[in-house]
């Protein structure tokens, strides 16, 4: 089971928007709604950030937002903040070998 | 508050053994399945290995396949990962986490991870 596609890096300015994709196949982001997305500080444990393509857990802010459109699920980000500049990773359920695939992760940096 | 703490990282030389542990606390232990999940120094999030919340099902991932295994204890609200002829591939930062369904979960908390080095 080869890693979900994302871009290596993306970056933006403070309160710009960004948009992070996810692309996997039918067998698993395309297949099912449970698509989540997790940011990582450097030397820090993943936090969740999105879960089942669209929701924020309690305390996440609602600059983060998810959404999926066939085998592409995607993290958007809006007024960005340096608080932000972190990496961001996608998993999704999947029927292929595994249970569970992650993204290839996406450095998201603030200019 | 949920608690997930990692331990029993360490130096271990190839072909060894170790094993891991992740300690549970602040919720029904028995109730969420629980998973394993590395990080390579410098590399990406890698998902191991899942038990159900009884214990009674297991998956792995291809490259950890009859080296590794995953159990629990309830008595003991513990998960554990048994890691068997290692190479220096398995260097990696291991965290526990935990979904509330074995499959189509999504993980709402992790441990903060151990360092497991494999190296002669």
């Amino acid at each position: 089971q080869s890693a979900l596609t994302q871009p290596a890096s993306v970056s933006g300015s403070p309160g710009q928007s960004i948009t992070i994709s996810c692309t996997g196949t039918s067998s698993d982001v395309g297949g099912y709604n449970s698509v989540s997305w997790y940011q990582q500080h450097p030397g820090k444990a993943p936090k969740l950030m999105i879960y089942e393509v669209a929701y924020r857990p309690s305390g996440i802010s609602n600059r983060f937002s998810g959404s999926k459109s066939g085998n592409t699920a995607s993290l958007t980000i809006s007024g960005l903040q340096a608080e932000d500049e972190a990496d961001y990773y996608c998993t999704s359920y999947t029927t292929i070998s595994t249970l569970y695939v992650f993204g290839s992760g996406t450095k998201v940096t603030v200019l | 508050q949920v608690q997930l703490v990692e331990a029993g990282g360490g130096v271990v030389q190839p072909g060894r053994s170790l094993r891991l542990s992740c300690a549970a606390s602040g919720f029904t232990f028995s109730t969420y399945a629980m998973h394993w999940v590395r990080q390579a120094p410098g590399k990406g999030l890698e998902w191991m290995a899942v038990i159900s919340n009884d214990g009674s099902n297991e998956y792995y991932a291809d490259s950890v396949k009859g080296r590794f295994s995953i159990s629990r204890d309830s008595s003991k609200n513990t998960l554990y990962l048994q890691m068997n002829s290692l190479t220096t591939e398995d260097t990696a930062v291991y965290y526990c986490g935990r979904t509330r369904w074995l499959q189509l979960g999504y993980f709402d908390y992790w441990g903060q991870g151990t360092l497991v080095t494999v190296a002669s």
